[in-house]
């Protein structure tokens, strides 16, 4: 089955350590994000990345870093400088379009708790 | 940026009773308009979508109107069931970025279906 996988599914740090979210798919998408989810707010773009080797910050970039070296990953860093890093993170595929949205797909996310 | 509200942020109804979730966007140069359904522990998933060119759309029990003078677009379930019982997101999208989707998504609705 195609799809979006994420790992772990719950992963625990330290304040102050860097931590690497993991991302793959196998739909063949050539874009792919990364969204943040806090309790009672809609979902928030961290980063996205329409190809290889080239991503850009959403709306919330601070604190976190990418890299997209392989069309299948797109790893998601959390590092010590976010201020709130606690929260379930969603990663995402779409194919592109050159003029329009075209569904996302999601994977079942990692809730990361630093303490 | 494009600002999406949605209401109510919890819905209770009886199974076999009708479900409507609405939400409201603030850019006029909105014209996607998709409805994601969330199950615990899991990640999103589209469930309908609608561009600006149409005014309602209909998938079997589910259907999705936009009134796009009011800036309004609104989610009816039929007949529900209590699998429908989920967390419910609308978005709008302003628009593309560059080789990817510009969604902004509205805060959830946890839709409970009681026996």
């Amino acid at each position: 089955d195609g799809g979006i996988t994420q790992s772990p599914k719950y992963l625990f740090r330290k304040e102050g350590q860097n931590v690497t979210l993991s991302c793959e798919q196998n739909l063949n998408h050539d874009a792919m994000y990364w969204y943040r989810q806090d309790p009672g707010q809609g979902l928030r773009l961290i980063y996205y990345s329409q190809i290889v080797n080239d991503f850009q910050k959403g709306d919330i970039a601070e604190g976190y870093s990418v890299s997209r070296e392989k069309k299948e990953s797109f790893p998601l860093t959390v590092t010590s400088a976010q201020k709130n890093p606690t929260a379930f993170y969603l990663c995402a595929s779409s194919i592109r379009q050159g003029n329009g949205n075209s569904p996302l797909h999601f994977g079942n996310g990692t809730r990361l708790t630093v303490t | 940026g494009e600002n999406v509200e949605q209401h109510p942020s919890t819905l209770s109804v009886q199974e076999g009773d009708s479900a409507v979730i609405k939400c409201t966007y603030s850019d006029s140069a909105s014209n996607y308009f998709p409805w994601y359904k969330q199950e615990l522990g899991k990640g999103p998933q589209l469930i309908i979508d609608i561009r600006s060119n149409v005014g309602e759309k209909k998938d079997q029990r589910i259907a999705v109107t936009l009134n796009k003078t009011a800036k309004h677009f609104s989610l009816h379930i039929t007949e529900t069931q209590p699998e429908d019982s989920a967390v419910y997101f609308c978005a709008a999208s302003p628009g593309f970025r560059t080789g990817a989707n510009n969604l902004f998504f509205g805060t959830g609705t946890r839709l409970t279906v009681i026996p």
